[in-house]
């Protein structure tokens, strides 16, 4: 599958680590999103990034959320100091241009990171 | 503020028939809407998608119907089968890249 890939599938973390997601866009993909899931719940979008910038982050939260897209390498969901409610499956999609979710460039996702606090 | 909204949580249809699966939106300045897949453990997949400026789009057994006035657009599956049981979420987008996604129906196709 040389899709959307996500590492790793499972992370599990106790209160207060840190957890790191990572993101490699599909072949061409220059335009990464993240969106978080909770259980019984639509996904929730989080950040839109292209590489070294971040072009929307309306959807992340204030504190302990930051995210990346380096020049060289996958995107990095980076969350500092994990909370319980920070368990949920945390998916990236890519695209090929400005217009990831219409005309005929859809947004394609990773099988996502399901993240688990003890 | 759930700007897309899929109300029915879950929907069962006997393997040939129909499958209507329905999603109702708010914001008008909505621009493009998309239809995705999503089984257990994986990621949502793209089934199909349509402007604003039509009001029907199809692909193989699937088609979308958008009625900008209702603020209302289905997805249409025929004939439905075994495969075709997953959990359908339906998306939106205006002028930004960010999708809104409703909290999804699942679909189940039985014998």
């Amino acid at each position: 599958n040389a899709g959307v890939m996500q590492n790793p599938r499972h992370l599990v973390r106790r209160r207060g680590q840190e957890a790191r997601l990572r993101c490699s866009p599909m072949k061409g993909h220059s335009h990464v999103y993240w969106y978080r899931q909770l259980p019984e719940e639509g996904l929730k979008f989080m950040v839109y990034l292209q590489k070294e910038n971040i072009i929307d982050e309306s959807g992340m939260p204030k504190e302990r959320f930051s995210a990346e897209f380096p020049k060289e390498g996958p995107s990095i969901l980076r969350i500092q100091q994990v909370v319980r409610g920070d368990s949920a499956a945390y998916f990236c999609a890519s695209s090929s241009s400005r217009q990831g979710g219409g005309g005929n460039q859809p947004q394609h996702f990773g099988d996502g990171t399901r993240l688990s606090i003890l | 503020d759930q700007q897309v909204k899929q109300n029915s949580p879950s929907l069962s249809v006997q393997e040939g028939r129909i499958s209507i699966l329905n999603c109702d939106y708010t914001n008008s300045m909505f621009d493009y809407f998309l239809w995705y897949k999503k089984y257990p453990a994986e990621g949502p997949t793209f089934l199909i998608s349509i402007s604003s400026i039509k009001d029907k789009n199809e692909d193989g057994r699937f088609t979308v119907f958008l009625n900008k006035s209702a603020k209302h657009l289905s997805l249409h599956i025929v004939p439905s089968q075994p495969g075709d049981s997953a959990v359908y979420f339906c998306a939106a987008k205006r002028d930004t890249d960010k999708l809104i996604f409703g909290t999804g129906t699942r679909l189940q196709v039985f014998p």
